[in-house]
């Protein structure tokens, strides 16, 4: 079975400060993405990224940037957090684009409270 | 743009009934995939059933069947013999047969099973 494990649960930081989140798949994919889910606006793309130090912005990536250094792991930065980015983040992996390899596989999410 | 709509933010089911939850989406291409995800509470989101557009047959997943109306752009999900475990935040994703196109979600239709 594919992991998507994603760094914590939960998360408080104060307004201000750098925060990191970070994903981690086992199971050798390309594609990863980080996502925000908010009651009633569903999930918001933040970034994806197609392979190793590549980046695509999503729908919402302001206040956002992401790092790829090693296929495994995608890291979700903010580099100065504001109580707008309190939320349920999510990660995924998918294998790739083609037919049968675009399953998104997800995370537990990490819930963020910025102070 | 393509687009997906969940008219339903909520819905509610009877145990061992039968519940169908909507989602219509707009798109100009004529070849896709569709896709319904589960996220049961404080539970990973994870893949419920796909349906390849060019495919007339309804996809099926044991309980779960879909009604997929291509010229009405209509992906309906079916839950028979509704159980306590169906409790979860469904949403309906599409994504374009472009390997490099993200994954567009629906806005979600939180599903209540009553005992």
């Amino acid at each position: 079975d594919v992991k998507v494990t994603q760094s914590s649960r939960y998360l408080v930081k104060r307004t201000g400060e750098k925060v990191f989140l970070e994903c981690v798949q086992d199971m050798d994919h390309e594609n990863m993405f980080w996502y925000r889910q908010d009651p009633g606006l569903g999930l918001r793309l933040i970034y994806f990224s197609y392979d190793v130090k590549m980046k695509e912005k999503g729908d919402i990536p302001e206040g956002y940037s992401v790092s790829r250094e090693k296929k495994e792991r995608f890291s979700l930065i903010l580099e100065s957090a504001s109580t707008n980015q309190t939320s349920m983040y999510l990660c995924a992996s998918m294998l790739a684009g083609g037919p049968g390899e675009d399953i998104q596989y997800f995370g537990a999410g990490t819930r963020l409270s910025v102070l | 743009a393509q687009t997906v709509t969940q008219s339903q933010p909520e819905m509610s089911v009877q145990e061992a009934e039968t519940v169908t939850l909507s989602c219509t989406y707009d798109t100009s291409e004529s070849d896709y995939y569709l896709f319904w995800y589960k996220q049961p509470p404080s539970r990973q989101m994870i893949l419920v059933i796909r349906q390849e557009a060019y495919k007339q047959q309804n996809a099926t997943e044991n309980r779960f069947s879909v009604n997929f109306q291509k010229a009405a752009k209509s992906f309906s999900l079916k839950i028979s013999d509704s159980q306590l475990g169906d409790a979860a935040m469904y949403f309906c994703a599409y994504r374009s047969m472009n390997r490099d196109d993200k994954i567009i979600f629906g806005k979600g239709t939180r599903l209540h099973i009553l005992p």
